[in-house]
């Protein structure tokens, strides 16, 4: 069974544009969530999606927006980006309905602004 | 909020039993993750605690104590690839809240 994927895995912008990123779950997970990881900061939430809907988004600003596809598959977008966006951004998926005992990531985009 | 702590640093020796502890204090729970993250790589699932009690998986096992906000993890017959980066995240209102981690360092 396939893992989650995540594309592309390595991007480069420059300040100021906006990028897009993509997470496919594993097969039958409904909930996608994204992390964003520094050096810094460690692993922070993003934001968790499960049918399309926004349950939960974490203390970022609003260049940061995702969305969920009826196919469960999720796109984040950072809008307007700043040197300190650049990060390991991860996407994770789980179960639906099962108080989530399982949540697998995708390896993840590195993304380095400049 | 959330208050997440663990060693920083941890070094024991291949064969060998290291145990992470966990304490936490959130303002809310409904279980607790253990992840392993090698350098430059995705964290990787190693364990789910949502009840209290031990959880056993093969070399690793995870510790639950709700009432008291601790957790551990507990990595037996150390091997040389066991040296990552140990995340210990509580899980509540659908997201993950990640300590700094635990790097440990298998020595030969």
């Amino acid at each position: 069974k396939a893992g989650v994927t995540q594309t592309p895995r390595y991007l480069i912008k420059t300040r100021g544009q906006q990028v897009t990123l993509s997470c496919s779950p594993i097969s039958g997970h409904r909930s996608v969530s994204w992390y964003q990881q520094t050096p810094g900061q460690g692993l922070q939430f993003l934001f968790e999606y499960f049918s399309e809907t926004q349950r939960n988004k974490g203390n970022f600003p609003g260049r940061f927006s995702g969305r969920q596809f009826s196919n469960s598959r999720s796109e984040m977008n950072v809008s307007t980006l700043e040197l300190g966006d650049s990060a390991l951004y991860l996407c994770a998926s789980s179960k639906p309905g099962q108080g989530n005992t399982e949540a697998f990531f995708g390896q993840g985009t590195r993304l380095t602004v400049v | 909020g959330q208050n997440i702590d663990q060693p920083t640093e941890m070094t024991a020796t291949e064969g060998a039993i290291v145990q992470i502890n966990c304490t936490y204090q959130t303002s809310g729970f409904n279980g607790l993750f253990w992840y392993q993250q090698h350098a430059g790589e995705a964290p990787t699932f190693l364990s789910y605690n949502v009840l209290d009690g031990l959880e056993e998986k093969g070399r690793f096992s995870s510790f639950l104590s709700r009432s008291k906000g601790y957790s551990y993890l507990l990595l037996k017959e150390l091997q040389m690839k066991d040296s990552a980066s140990y995340l210990c995240a509580p899980y509540n209102d659908y997201k993950l809240s990640f300590g700094a981690g635990t790097t440990v360092t298998v020595r030969a």
